[in-house]
C-alpha cells in the first residue's frame, strides 16, 4: 500500500504570495491532518479533516486555511505569507480521526 | 504553558542500555501517541495508546491516566534507535506535542 504523499517536496516563496500544499493519504484513510514544524515551536497541530469537512482546527490565523476532497485528497492554502510561516509542513492520514497518524514526508517551505 | 511537557531534552547513551523518556500532560486526553522522528523528517507513529502498556520490539510504551504520565522504554538499545522521540496528546479536537527528545545512541 502506498504512503502519505506530499507535494511539492520543497518550495521557496517570496513575502507577501500565497502557496498551495497537496496530500494524498493512504488508501481508505478518511482523515487528513496538518502540522507545522519549526525549530522554535515544534510541531503544531493546524487542522484535521475527515469526510470534506473541517472538523478541527488549531491556533492559527486564518490565512491557513485548508480543505478535502471527495477522494480524501487534501490541499492547504496559506495566504499573504510571512517570513515565520518558514516551516516544514507534515500531513497525516488516519483511518478514523484521531487513530493512528500516517505520516508523509512534509513539504519545506521557505519564505524569504 | 505547556499542555506536554518531555524529559529529558537530550539523551546519550551506550549501545546495549536500557533508556526511558517519560512525557508528563495536563489535558484531558483520548489517546497519548509517541512518535520517532529521524534526521530529514520524516516521523513514524510508534504508539497510540489509552491506557496501560504496549509492546513493540524493544519498545514498551506506559501510560498512567489517574497521574497523567506515559513513559516510552527502549531496551537493548542500538544506534539506529538515534532520532527523535515525541509525545503527542490527543484530546478528541486538538493534537499537543512535547518538544521531543533527542536521542543519541553510540556504538
Amino acid at each position: 500500500k502506498a504512503g502519505v504523499t506530499q507535494t511539492p517536496r520543497y518550495l521557496i516563496k517570496t513575502r507577501g504570495q500565497q502557496v498551495t500544499l497537496s496530500c494524498s493519504p493512504i488508501s481508505g484513510h478518511r482523515s487528513v491532518s496538518w502540522y507545522q514544524q519549526t525549530p522554535g515551536q515544534g510541531l503544531q497541530f493546524l487542522f484535521e479533516y475527515f469526510s470534506e469537512t473541517q472538523r478541527n482546527k488549531g491556533n492559527f490565523p486564518g490565512r491557513f486555511s485548508g480543505r478535502q476532497f471527495s477522494n480524501s485528497r487534501s490541499e492547504m492554502n496559506v495566504s499573504t505569507l510571512e517570513l515565520g510561516d518558514s516551516a516544514l509542513y507534515l500531513c497525516a492520514s488516519s483511518l478514523e480521526a484521531w487513530s493512528e497518524q500516517y505520516f508523509g514526508p512534509g513539504t519545506r517551505l521557505t519564505v524569504t | 504553558k505547556n499542555e506536554v511537557e518531555q524529559s529529558p531534552q537530550n539523551l546519550t547513551a551506550q549501545e546495549g542500555e536500557f533508556i526511558t523518556i517519560n512525557c508528563s500532560y495536563s489535558v484531558g486526553i483520548s489517546a497519548l501517541h509517541w512518535l520517532q522522528q529521524h534526521p530529514g523528517g520524516g516521523i513514524v507513529s510508534l504508539f497510540m495508546l489509552s491506557s496501560g502498556k504496549k509492546k513493540h520490539g524493544r519498545l514498551i510504551a506506559t501510560i498512567n491516566i489517574q497521574e497523567k504520565h506515559s513513559s516510552l522504554h527502549i531496551t537493548a538499545s542500538h544506534p539506529r534507535d538515534s532520532a527523535v522521540y515525541i509525545c503527542a496528546a490527543s484530546t478528541g479536537n486538538q493534537f499537543y506535542f512535547g518538544t521531543g527528545t533527542s536521542l543519541t545512541v553510540i556504538p
